[in-house]
């Protein structure tokens, strides 16, 4: 069963730095590219990373460039979200979502995980 | 930037009628179309991609079809089940992926 475990989502101050982790599961992990969304309650989801199956190709939404960094450890299954310079409209639920091959498409999404941006 | 415009806003049906939901692209999105069910405290859950393709495990009440910008998600009959918020995606060149604004299914 693909399952797909996000952590890491706590309040934290404005400026603040956080690091969230995802950790796959039942499926080959380095055949596939992976994505962040967030999304704010009652709001549509809004992607904001991509990483490549080796991690050599980042993207990122014009919200986050510059203060978010991804990148994944293949040989732990895991992806991580590196949140710098946090702002109050970073607050959301943190997403990790795998694209299904050859469509284009986010086909397993995990649970998610709280990011309350907050003095 | 292509924008997806959902409507209804809101669709207030019973068990067992048919649902209708739409999702128009600002610019054509070729077949680079999918739909997501989202229920309270829960992920977005893949219905369709590639506009009329069902994702694994979801039953054949649903369907999706069309084509360029016009794009629809049918629910055939609803199961008490199917009462959710329905998203339309694009997968673009930027941002990589874009959503609607969402289309509440609620119970009539």
């Amino acid at each position: 069963e693909v399952q797909l475990v996000e952590s890491g989502g706590r309040l934290i101050q404005p400026g603040g730095s956080l690091r969230l982790s995802c950790a796959a599961s039942g499926f080959t992990f380095s055949h596939y590219t992976l994505n962040w969304v967030r999304q704010v309650p009652g709001r549509r989801p809004e992607w904001i990373s991509f990483i490549s199956r080796t991690g050599t190709a980042t993207y990122y939404a014009d919200s986050v460039k510059g203060r978010f960094t991804v990148s994944r450890d293949n040989a732990k299954n895991s992806v991580y979200l590196q949140m710098d310079s946090l702002r109050t409209e970073d607050t959301a639920i943190y997403f990790c979502a795998r694209d299904r091959v050859g469509s284009t498409a986010l086909d397993y999404w995990g649970q998610g995980t709280l990011v309350t941006v907050s003095s | 930037e292509i924008v997806l415009t959902q409507s209804p806003v809101t669709l207030s049906l019973s068990p067992g009628e048919r649902a209708t939901l739409s999702c128009r692209a600002s610019q054509s999105v070729s077949t680079y179309l999918a739909w997501y069910q989202q229920k309270p405290g829960q992920a977005p859950r893949l219905l369709i991609y590639d506009v009329s393709n069902r994702a694994s495990g979801i039953p054949d009440r649903f369907s999706g079809s069309g084509s360029g910008t016009d794009f629809t998600l049918t629910i055939s009959s609803l199961e008490p089940e199917d009462f959710a918020v329905y998203y339309c995606q694009h997968r673009g060149d930027w941002p990589l992926y874009s959503f609607g604004q969402g289309t509440k299914l609620e119970i009539k």
